[in-house]
């Protein structure tokens, strides 16, 4: 299994602002992947983060609000852009082993005033 | 579209009680289904993972159960304790080449001493 770290564990942005999280990842991994999880629901796919090229985003989110970085196999970052209280969630991180098992790192609560 | 469906949405039961959790899924094309524990305000544990040729897995007092056919699978947790506290969600990956997983809302256990 993969270990993963994520900063900032939390944080209490104003709107408007910006906030980017990093992943971080013990081994090299091709498949990364970054979740939110709006409260009191379950986990919903932002986009893939592909190394070396744009990442893929999920119908209803667009890269000018989740841009993404993906600049080696162990490393990702995901900005959240123009920040609103809609936004409010917990950022979570994940890859996937070559048997298509997903390991998830420990999540940022972000809460926006 | 894959939909996850864990009824109940949340079970309290005595401890050394054993906790039977569901999760039903529309589309029996999966790749595998793989069973998370999330603590409050934080990231997702990997607990169990069927790939869709086995019937069964287990790991110490946990043990899931798939059958593609029905569109369902059950964790099953042996021997209750309060450290099992928490929220247990499914996800099942699809038969494609992407990695995508399709989350349930969850079942949030709470163990009384």
């Amino acid at each position: 299994s993969a270990v993963i770290s994520q900063k900032p564990s939390r944080d209490i942005c104003q709107r408007g602002t910006s906030l980017t999280i990093q992943c971080q990842v013990d081994s090299q991994v091709t498949m990364m992947f970054w979740y939110r999880q709006q409260p009191g629901q379950s986990l919903t796919l932002i986009a893939t983060a592909n190394q070396g090229s744009e990442a893929t985003y999920e119908s209803g989110f667009v890269i000018d609000k989740f841009p993404i970085s993906r600049p080696n196999l162990t490393f990702s970052t995901l900005t959240v852009s123009n920040m609103s209280p809609e936004d409010s969630s917990i950022y979570l991180c994940s890859v996937a082993s070559s048997s298509y098992e997903q390991y998830f790192g420990p999540g940022t609560r972000l809460t926006v005033t | 579209k894959q939909e996850v469906t864990q009824i109940p949405a949340a079970l309290s039961v005595p401890e050394g009680e054993n906790l039977v959790l569901n999760c039903s899924f529309t589309d029996s094309a999966i790749y595998n289904l793989q069973w998370f524990r999330q603590d409050p305000g934080k990231g997702l544990t990997s607990l169990l993972l069927i790939q869709s040729s086995q019937r069964e897995q287990t790991s110490g007092r946990l043990n899931a159960s798939l059958d593609k056919s029905s569109g369902r699978s059950t964790l099953y947790i042996a021997a209750s304790q309060p450290g099992d506290s928490a929220t247990y969600l499914c996800a099942a990956k699809g038969g494609s080449n992407d990695y995508k997983l399709s989350f349930g809302a969850g079942t949030t256990v709470t163990v009384r001493a």
